[in-house]
Order: structure tokens, then sequence, then C-alpha cells
């Protein structure tokens, strides 16, 4: 069964600061790996996908994680957060096929700061 | 496009009440699926649907019914409302696509919140 780790509940940053979020996965098949965003009050957006290919994947804002088969990681990163950047992040795996089922992480909240 | 759209946003029930939470997707996905979410413990899967007549169990079906008659329908149904079940739900949809594919990425809707007192 896959499962997923997210390993900080919190991270506080100041603003323009690089910020890595963390996540470990377990699977015994082949993954995919996604990040998603919830802002305050709202549904769940997608940052970023990994399907195959190259394992540096790039999202939207900024955002960016490296697929390690052998950590069995997915870290998200930015180089540089933003005030808006404040929210909730969650790692998600599946594996796949056609029941697309996600097990989400418990999540991470990123906390902006001036 | 709409995308998911689910009603109502907020919901009070007293224990024992029942209500159906709605989905429904515009985008022709075979796909859909329900998740609550509560603090803590990131999002679980209750139940899930890959088509009009099929439905599974998710990771914490219990106390929930769905049904799916329609692609764009997929209501959940609490029969008998328990304080556990105090949570935000979620709705999402996608198409079957082949594994990997990149066609097989969930669309969620914006919510509802459920206090059952």
């Amino acid at each position: 069964a896959q499962s997923v780790t997210q390993l900080d509940s919190q991270v506080p940053v100041f603003e323009e600061a690089p910020v890595e979020l963390r996540c470990n996965y377990s699977s015994s098949v082949s993954v995919y790996l996604f990040w998603y965003v919830q802002y305050p009050n709202q549904g769940l957006q997608l940052l970023l996908k990994y399907l195959s290919g190259s394992t540096l994947v790039k999202g939207i804002n900024g955002f960016e994680a490296e697929f390690n088969k052998s950590q069995t990681s997915f870290h998200l990163r930015k180089p540089s957060v933003h005030i808006s950047d404040t929210a909730e992040y969650f790692c998600a795996v599946s594996a796949g096929g056609a029941t697309n089922k996600l097990i989400f992480g418990t999540g991470t909240l990123l906390a902006v700061q001036p | 496009n709409a995308g998911v759209t689910q009603t109502p946003k907020f919901q009070v029930l007293k224990t024992g009440q029942s209500m159906t939470l709605q989905c429904a997707q515009d985008m022709n996905h075979e796909y859909m699926s329900w998740y609550r979410q509560d603090p803590g413990m990131g999002l679980r899967l209750i139940h899930y649907s890959v088509g009009a007549g099929i439905t599974d169990q998710g990771e914490v079906p219990n106390g929930y019914n769905v049904s799916r008659s329609t692609t764009e329908d997929f209501p959940l149904r609490l029969l008998s409302a328990a304080p556990s079940q105090t949570s935000v739900y979620f709705c999402a949809s996608s198409y079957s696509g082949p594994a990997g594919s990149g066609a097989n990425v969930l669309t969620f809707g914006a919510g509802s919140r459920l206090t059952v007192l």
C-alpha cells in the first residue's frame, strides 16, 4: 500500500527566503507524485506533478520539486517566497491505473512572515 | 467552465439527521471521488467512482453512502449524522486516462463544511 509522510506540520519563513517542504513516500509499485496547494478557505489546486521522465519538475508560482527514487522523496522548493505563498501544501501519491486514487500526506502549513 | 461544483458550502446538522452533499462536474470526467479533510490528518478518501453505475469504498467509508446514476453527479449521503463526521468535504474528478498520461489529474471542488452537533 502507498503512504505519504510530510515531516513538518508548519514551516515559518521570512519573505524572500528560500523554502523546502519535505515529503517522503512508500510504495511497492511505480508511483506518480503530486503537490497540491490550499489557500485559506479554498479547495485544492495542483502545483506540480511527477509522472515520468525528468526528476526535476517545475510547477506554477515558481515552485519546483525533485523526485528521488533512492530516498523515496519528493521535496518541494522555492528559491524566494512571497507573502502570497502562505497556504497549506499537500503531497500526494497515486498508484495510477484507472482509479486515480490519491493518498495524501497530512499537510504542511507554510507561514511567510514579512 | 464551472468545473466541480459542491453544494451546500456550509451545513449544520443535529446528531441523527440525514443529508446529502451534492457534487456536479461539467468536464465529462469518468472518475469522481469524495474526501474529508480534518486538522492534522490531511485528506482521506471516502468513496470513489470510475463511471456511472460503479462505486467503491475508500479509506473511511463508514457512515456514508454514494451512488452514480449519471456521469455528471456524485452525491454523498449521510444517513444518520454523528459528531465524528464534522469535517470539510471535498469532491474531486478526473479523466480515466492511461496511467502516467497526465489525464488523470484531479480537479477539486471548493469544499463543503459540515458541523454535526
